[in-house]
């Protein structure tokens, strides 16, 4: 089976500190996302890859960064935590629809809240 | 822009009932839809994918159907179960347009309850 692996279930932060968010996948797959899912707002994309070293912005990257140094690692980056990032954080992954279905994988996520 | 509607947003049957669960979407140049459940303060599990050249996968007590052509698709559970419990969430993919270029969206869910 498929383990998408979040490092966090809960953090607390508080508002200006850096938070790192880690996701480790197992199979190999090209492609990671990092969404945060809000009530009312539903799941929105913050960033994606599609290769080591390759990120794409999604619908709300503002406020955040990544980085993929590694295949099966994507870590999300709060710069400097603000209290409208308070969210649950899941991580997903998929091969490149080119190769399979493009069947997406999540995490546990990550409860993060910021004081 | 796609947009994917559920409807209702919550649902309550008795334990045993069968029901099924909509999703609808305004864009039909789609490459796959996913069912996926989410139970509170968890991640999502992929329950079923459709790819766009079916109209229906089974896995189970879970039956689901896609019609392109009417931008719908179903979830039908069958026996419903307490354990059941749970959001469903339907998500789908645009036909890629080049490389890594793939991105879903998604419904807002429909919470469901299932009474004992």
């Amino acid at each position: 089976d498929v383990k998408v692996t979040q490092s966090s279930r809960y953090l607390v932060k508080r508002t200006g500190e850096k938070v790192f968010l880690e996701c480790v996948q197992d199979m190999d797959h090209e492609n990671m996302f990092w969404y945060r899912q809000d009530p009312g707002l539903g799941l929105r994309l913050i960033y994606f890859s599609y290769d080591v070293k390759m990120k794409e912005k999604g619908d709300i990257p503002e406020g955040y960064s990544v980085s993929r140094e590694k295949k099966e690692r994507f870590s999300l980056i709060l710069e400097s935590a603000s209290t409208n990032q308070t969210s649950m954080y899941l991580c997903a992954s998929s091969l490149w629809p080119g190769l399979n279905t493009g069947e997406l994988f999540f995490g546990e996520g990550s409860r993060l809240t910021v004081l | 822009k796609q947009e994917v509607t559920q409807i209702p947003a919550a649902l309550s049957v008795p334990e045993g009932e069968n029901l099924v669960l909509n999703c609808s979407f305004t864009d039909s140049a789609i490459y796959n839809l996913q069912w996926f459940r989410q139970d509170p303060g968890k991640g999502l599990t992929s329950l079923l994918l459709i790819q766009s050249s079916q109209r229906e996968q089974t896995s189970g007590r879970l039956n689901a159907s896609l019609d392109k052509s009417s931008g719908r698709s179903t979830l039908y559970i069958a026996a419903s179960q307490p354990g059941d419990s749970a959001t469903y969430l339907c998500a789908v993919i645009r036909r890629p347009t080049n490389f890594g270029n793939e991105k879903l969206t998604f419904g807002t869910g429909t919470r469901l309850t299932i009474i004992p």
